[in-house]
């Protein structure tokens, strides 16, 4: 079975300082998928990035890269240079092999960014 | 790239009364398609998914049920509300990435 555990429910960073929102995961399939979603107050959910489990390289977006440890199942979410607009819910999600199988998320970590 | 329409975008709706809402897809071909539900402050909750017309997998067992009957159509209906059926309601489509609607914030008063 698959499952996420975000062990921060909140965090705060300074404006224009980088942050680590964590994510481990666990799975006994060998091919799968991670993700982060941003979801600010609004409700919509916003794709950030994706990492494959067969990767050789972390994935970056912008500002945003994925620190994928492997061994450690770990897929932490790095931001850069924070700015205000990231203040939001953070949710790490994953699906497994399958191409049909749901992503399945954890419980979220809310960034608040300080000016 | 996908985008996803999910209407509306907030229902007050009495305790006993039926639900209807539909989410549609466009930008891609045969994708899976989702339920989420997220109450407040806290993660999505898979309700159903679907990977192909009239092919529905139910993860939660409750009073909603969906249906496909489009390849980029997807409903989630019930035939009795309850209070617990109150919370953010978001489709999803996928093919690698997962891209959501805008969700629905249903109230049951």
């Amino acid at each position: 079975a698959q499952k996420i555990t975000q062990t921060q429910p909140g965090m705060f960073v300074q404006e224009k300082e980088a942050v680590t929102l964590d994510c481990t995961y666990d799975t006994s399939d060998p091919s799968y998928g991670l993700f982060w979603y941003k979801q600010p107050s609004s409700g919509e959910m916003i794709f950030l990035i994706y990492q494959g489990s067969y990767d050789q390289q972390n994935a970056t977006e912008g500002r945003y890269s994925l620190n994928f440890q492997k061994a450690r199942k770990s897929a932490n979410l790095v931001i850069s240079a924070s700015q205000l607009g990231d203040s939001a819910m953070y949710f790490c999600a994953m699906r497994d092999g399958s191409g049909n199988t749901p992503l399945v998320f954890g419980k979220g970590t809310r960034l608040s960014v300080i000016a | 790239s996908q985008t996803i329409h999910q209407w509306p975008a907030t229902l007050v709706q009495p305790v006993g009364s039926p639900l209807s809402l539909e989410c549609t897809v466009e930008g891609t071909s045969n994708p899976n398609l989702y339920w989420y539900r997220q109450a407040a402050g806290r993660g999505l909750q898979l309700l159903f998914y679907s990977v192909g017309i009239g092919q529905i997998s139910s993860e939660v067992p409750q009073n909603l049920s969906a249906s496909r009957p489009q390849d980029r159509q997807f409903i989630l209906s019930s035939k009795k509300l309850l209070l617990s059926d109150s919370g953010f309601y978001l489709c999803a489509s996928r093919r690698t990435e997962a891209f959501f609607g805008q969700g629905t914030r249903l109230t049951v008063v």
